[in-house]
């Protein structure tokens, strides 16, 4: 069993919809971070997250520290989010999870 | 400049060869991690480096090996490469020992290992 789980692995989504990305970890973590790869490889930092909750723009992120686990949530989704989302627990290291792949349709 | 800058984008190299990547830290930014992700999986961590001094270390055999400068920038090494070592590898810094601080990734670096 992997320490950083992402659940849905893929995911479709039409245009405007509300979308949710979770992630479960089973070690212990300073900080969570929830990170978008676009098809080019590199990476971006969309929020790091230590307890309760952040907002950037149409983004959410969630985390509950008893039940180890985070959400990524996209409100008003649009095609140019489709990208993979990665969680990652970091503790002196990074443990990412496997990602899942949003594809957004017009 | 601002940002992670890793060279080169795209690499090809044969089985048995040996290869150095490098990585540009953020400005103001004393620690830089390493990471392999392979196709379609999460990344990995390799190793990570802090004022020049490896801090940690993931999994990987001794002939993936580093350095950290005292600009901060960094290599990462890899002797007698094997075909398994085709990979995008990742380089992000941040600004302190690695707990509870914002991480800066590069773009990457894709190599090919024929």
């Amino acid at each position: 069993k992997n320490e950083v789980e992402q659940s849905p692995q893929n995911l479709t989504a039409q245009e405007g919809e509300f979308i949710t990305i979770n992630c479960s970890y089973s070690v212990g973590i300073s900080a969570l971070h929830w990170l978008q790869q676009h098809p080019g490889g590199g990476i971006v930092s969309l929020f790091m997250l230590s307890s309760g909750k952040k907002k950037h723009g149409r983004l959410i992120a969630t985390i509950n520290i008893q039940e180890k686990h985070s959400s990524l949530h996209i409100t008003a989704s649009h095609p140019r989010d489709s990208a993979v989302y990665i969680c990652a627990g970091n503790n002196n290291d990074m443990r990412f999870g496997a990602g899942t792949r949003l594809t957004v349709k017009p | 400049e601002t940002g992670v800058t890793q060279s080169p984008t795209h690499l090809i190299k044969t089985r048995g060869q040996q290869v150095t990547l490098r990585c540009s830290s953020q400005s103001g930014h004393n620690t830089v991690s390493w990471y392999q992700q392979a196709l379609g999986q999460g990344p990995q961590f390799i190793f990570q480096y802090y004022r020049e001094e490896e801090n940690g270390r993931g999994n990987f055999p001794p002939r993936f090996s580093g350095l950290q400068f005292p600009n901060y920038s960094s290599e990462l090494n890899v002797n007698a490469l094997e075909l398994d070592d085709s990979a995008l590898y990742l380089c992000a810094s941040s600004p302190g020992g690695g707990l509870n601080y914002g991480y800066t990734f590069g773009s990457g670096t894709r190599l090919t290992v024929v």
